[in-house]
């Protein structure tokens, strides 16, 4: 949506390489989530964030809310982290971005 | 255990027919959601409760109405159906307000023939 922009719109990355998705909000929110729907179509929670950092496996991600925008970083990505990440805000409504498409090769 | 339950998971349902899209949540939570997404499209919202009442509503048809019979319910009934109805629905849900956090359903996969 426009209240949520995310960059890259896909993505294809070697297994065991890392990348950083971005989520830019065009709306003040103090929280952030991120989620990966998975091949099978199932949303999954990864993060829900305030201002800050928080890391869980080799996922990693910050949210700057003075400027508006957050990471999702993926360090050594495997197969199984393929799918399409959406980050999301909560402002009465869920606004979604419109995801990045993961595709791990092997 | 899954926490927010929607059935059923498939729904085959023919053109002009009505169905009930079932939500139940056992996470305490006293917002519900309803969302819609297309084959390959992000999530479209649908519909906003809290404490069983309606607070927001971006569906521009009235052949979707929701139903609220428990405050742990939210189910969506979806009147003549049309083929362009099929869409994968998601209930979701969370404590009532914004920035609080959103868990969803795993999505009842209508298709209208």
């Amino acid at each position: 949506g426009d209240q949520v922009k995310q960059s890259p719109s896909a993505l294809s990355l070697q297994e065991g390489t890392n990348s950083a998705l971005r989520c830019n909000f065009s709306i003040a929110t103090t929280t952030v989530q991120w989620f990966l729907q998975n091949p099978r179509g199932s949303l999954m929670n990864l993060f829900y964030l305030v201002p800050g950092t928080k890391e869980n496996g080799r996922l990693k991600s910050t949210f700057n809310s003075k400027e508006s925008y957050s990471t999702l970083h993926i360090r050594d990505a495997q197969l199984e982290d393929s799918g399409t990440y959406f980050c999301a805000l909560n402002n009465n409504r869920i606004f979604f971005g419109d995801g990045t498409q993961l595709v791990v090769k092997p | 255990d899954p926490k927010i339950i929607q059935k059923p998971k498939y729904l085959v349902a023919v053109t002009g027919s009505e169905k009930i899209l079932i939500c139940e949540q056992y996470l305490g939570h006293n917002a519900m959601y309803w969302y819609r997404q297309s084959a390959k499209k992000p999530l479209e919202f649908m519909f906003s409760y809290s404490y069983q009442k309606l607070m927001d509503n971006q569906t521009a048809s009235s052949r979707f109405q929701p139903q609220s019979s428990k405050k742990n319910h939210l189910d969506l009934q979806i009147t003549a159906l049309k083929p362009d109805d099929s869409a994968t629905y998601f209930c979701a849900s969370s404590q009532e307000g914004t920035d609080t956090e959103v868990f969803f359903g795993k999505g009842t996969r209508l298709t209208v023939v």
